[in-house]
């Protein structure tokens, strides 16, 4: 899984929490990124950061919400106003600039999140 | 709108035996496609990228190939092996920067 680390591997919530998924990566890169997976579908962008203290929204970003204060960490914290939450929460990183490969995205082992 | 279409949705082929998996894409303009492999319940991981000059690629048992004029891309498993059942995912990337196009997958179950 490449220096990208999530936490935790499993995750339950009750309807009506926040709950924060974390990712750690020492691969030094810029750029990390929240997917989110669910069954039959491809991956869907969440939220973005280029670099420290900076972010951007994808393609799904409502009801979830990030931070990025450190080079090597992106958490995401999934708030009630996310109303279909259950899902396999992929991160990556990348670096930043030149040609491919060098800006290919690594992914984490992902987090499963269920909500009871 | 930017599309990544796979095919077969799934497939189940013997031990021992090749496939063949399809990528066709809408993607413009083009950077650079890649295949993922996706193990059940873990991160894809990347098999090989090509960019727009590249017509074929091989990471030992797996083989890319891409037409970037018809918009194609396969990629061919030789001599598969019980490892290889997984979900592989072809991604296209429309620029050089963050902006990726993910395919839904082919599953691919390889029985004994």
């Amino acid at each position: 899984d490449g220096g990208i680390t999530q936490s935790p591997k499993y995750l339950f919530r009750k309807e009506g929490q926040n709950v924060t998924l974390s990712c750690e990566q020492n691969l030094n890169h810029d750029a990390m990124y929240w997917y989110r997976q669910d069954p039959g579908q491809g991956l869907r962008l969440i939220y973005y950061s280029q670099i420290v203290n900076d972010f951007q929204k994808g393609d799904i970003a409502e009801g979830y919400s990030v931070s990025r204060e450190k080079k090597e960490s992106f958490p995401l914290t999934v708030t009630s106003a996310q109303k279909n939450p259950t899902a396999f929460y992929l991160c990556a990183s990348s670096a930043t600039g030149g040609l491919p490969p060098y800006n290919e995205q690594f992914f984490g082992p992902g987090t499963r999140l269920t909500v009871l | 709108k930017n599309q990544v279409e796979q095919s077969p949705q799934s497939l189940i082929i013997l031990e021992g035996k090749n496939c063949t998996l399809q990528c066709n894409y809408t993607v413009s303009p083009f950077s650079n496609l890649r295949w993922y492999k996706q193990d059940t319940g873990r991160g894809p991981v990347s098999l090989t990228i090509m960019t727009f000059s590249e017509n074929t690629k091989s990471n030992g048992r797996y083989t890319a190939t891409l037409d970037a004029d018809t918009k194609q891309s396969s990629l061919h498993i030789t001599a598969s092996q019980l490892s290889d059942s997984a979900s592989y995912i072809c991604v296209v990337n429309s620029n050089s920067g963050y902006a990726l196009n993910f395919g839904k997958g082919t599953s691919l179950l390889v029985t004994p």
